[in-house]
């Protein structure tokens, strides 16, 4: 079945060290978002790559940075985390085009742990 | 700036009885609406999406939302709850663009009593 991957399912990492969290996508779709959701709140988007134009969210910390090799797979790397970086990680994708009905799907989520 | 307001972060109903979760949107323009189901430490699933091709809008697992303009609601509703239905659920709006960016509720879980 065509889905998102996301791995790990849960990351633990000591407080600045960096980490890399991964999303792949047999779907084809051109566009993978990432959401940062704490907990007991809604997802917050980070920034989304259209094909291969990368959009930043205003208030994205620069800590935050997103890589796109190929059409399959997007990375969040965390430069230097903190324990309010703690939260579950969803990657999405959609189709994309000129329609705002463009269904998002998710993955399962990373939670991400800070020590 | 479009946005949704979830009424009641926490909702109970017992096995069987109507679900009712609340959703009220702001847009200034027609909105695109939609209502996403998440299950403890899983990711968002689309439950059902209103694209302005019919007000009453059916979904997966007899969900079902009506779009009332006259009430800018997009309430989600099920006949009968089951246990399996104890979940936390979002309701979402897009902005206009080439791509779909959403802005969630801030959700509502929802606890199915035996």
């Amino acid at each position: 079945d065509a889905m998102v991957i996301q791995n790990p399912r849960y990351q633990v990492t000591q407080f600045g060290k960096p980490v890399t969290l991964s999303c792949s996508q047999t779907l084809n779709h051109n566009v993978m978002y990432w959401y940062q959701q704490k907990s007991s709140q809604a997802p917050k988007l980070l920034f989304h790559y259209y094909d291969k134009d990368f959009n930043n969210e205003a208030d994205t910390p620069d800590n935050f940075q997103s890589r796109r090799p190929n059409t399959s797979f997007c990375f969040l790397d965390i430069r230097s985390p903190g324990l309010g970086d703690a939260a579950m990680y969803l990657c999405a994708t959609s189709r994309g085009g000129g329609t705002s009905t463009d269904t998002q799907y998710f993955g399962p989520g990373t939670r991400l742990t800070v020590l | 700036a479009q946005s949704v307001t979830q009424l009641g972060s926490h909702v109970s109903v017992s096995e069987g009885a109507l679900v009712l979760l609340r959703c009220n949107y702001s847009s200034s323009v027609p909105p695109y609406l939609f209502w996403y189901v998440q299950y403890p430490n899983q990711g968002l699933q689309l439950l059902l999406k209103y694209t302005s091709a019919a007000t009453l809008v059916k979904g997966i697992n007899d969900f079902e939302a009506e779009f009332k303009k006259s009430e800018t609601s997009f309430h989600l509703t099920k006949p009968s709850a089951h246990m399996s239905d104890a979940a936390e659920y979002f309701c979402a709006v897009t902005s206009s663009g080439g791509y779909q960016k959403v802005t969630f509720g801030t959700g509502t879980k929802l606890q199915v009593i035996p």
